[in-house]
């Protein structure tokens, strides 16, 4: 049973525009939520992270924002760049510090 | 470069042989954990340390895996009588813990094939 979710497997946008990558998450106690990048052959980058007492984080081009009734959060990126082309993970950390994963989106940036 | 270090990048064994792999953490982080990852998935988590003491490890870290972080510095993860199940991405992170910051930070990870 997937306590978190990533539905998108894939998704596609024009350099320059928005990227908006989504999360579900199923266990309404998780409080604090990670998102990380994945590049081919290369270990996952952290990226932002947001803790439920906020519903919004945001560093440079990325921001994370998080709707603790709906239980989702989302991953924005603009203006989105080639070089974000990659896998992005969202995670989330259970009451022992580890944590649990989605199954990753793959984006790709189109030039 | 003061980042996670994973050695080796890439193992082939033949299955029913032992392998160990070799995870250096961030000098100054007190946890480590190692994870596996197969294909189309997020990372799973096996196990972690803080600073020597193996805290956890979760029911995926069948007999077959053993794993231990001699004076808490790097860590190896050993795998006896490989299994091709057992062909995954292994990856390692280390975290220093604070109050407002749980973020881990992942090596390149080892990718074991067993054939």
């Amino acid at each position: 049973d997937q306590q978190v979710k990533q539905n998108s497997p894939s998704l596609s946008v024009q350099e320059g525009r928005i990227s908006i990558l989504n999360c579900d998450y199923t266990n309404s106690m998780f409080d604090y939520f990670l998102w990380y990048k994945k590049y081919p052959a290369e270990g996952p980058t952290f990226l932002i992270s947001i803790s439920s007492i906020k519903d919004k984080n945001e560093d440079g081009r990325f921001t994370v924002f998080l709707n603790k009734s709906a239980k989702h959060l989302s991953l924005h990126i603009v203006p989105s760049q080639p070089g974000d082309s990659a896998v992005y993970f969202c995670a989330t950390m259970d009451s022992n510090y580890q944590l649990i994963w989605g199954a990753g989106t793959k984006l790709i940036i189109k030039p | 470069d003061t980042g996670v270090s994973q050695n080796p990048r890439h193992k082939i064994t033949k299955r029913g042989q032992n392998v160990t792999f070799r995870c250096d953490p961030i000098s100054e982080h007190n946890r480590l954990y190692w994870y596996r990852q197969t294909l189309g998935q997020g990372p799973e988590f096996l196990t972690y340390f803080q600073n020597e003491a193996q805290l956890e490890k979760s029911r995926l870290l069948s007999d077959r895996f053993s794993a231990e972080r001699p004076k808490g510095s790097f860590s190896t993860l050993e795998i006896q009588r490989t299994e091709q199940g057992d062909s995954a991405m292994y990856l390692c992170a280390s975290s220093l813990r604070t109050e407002s910051s749980y973020e881990q930070y992942f090596g390149p990870g080892t990718r074991l094939t067993v054939t």
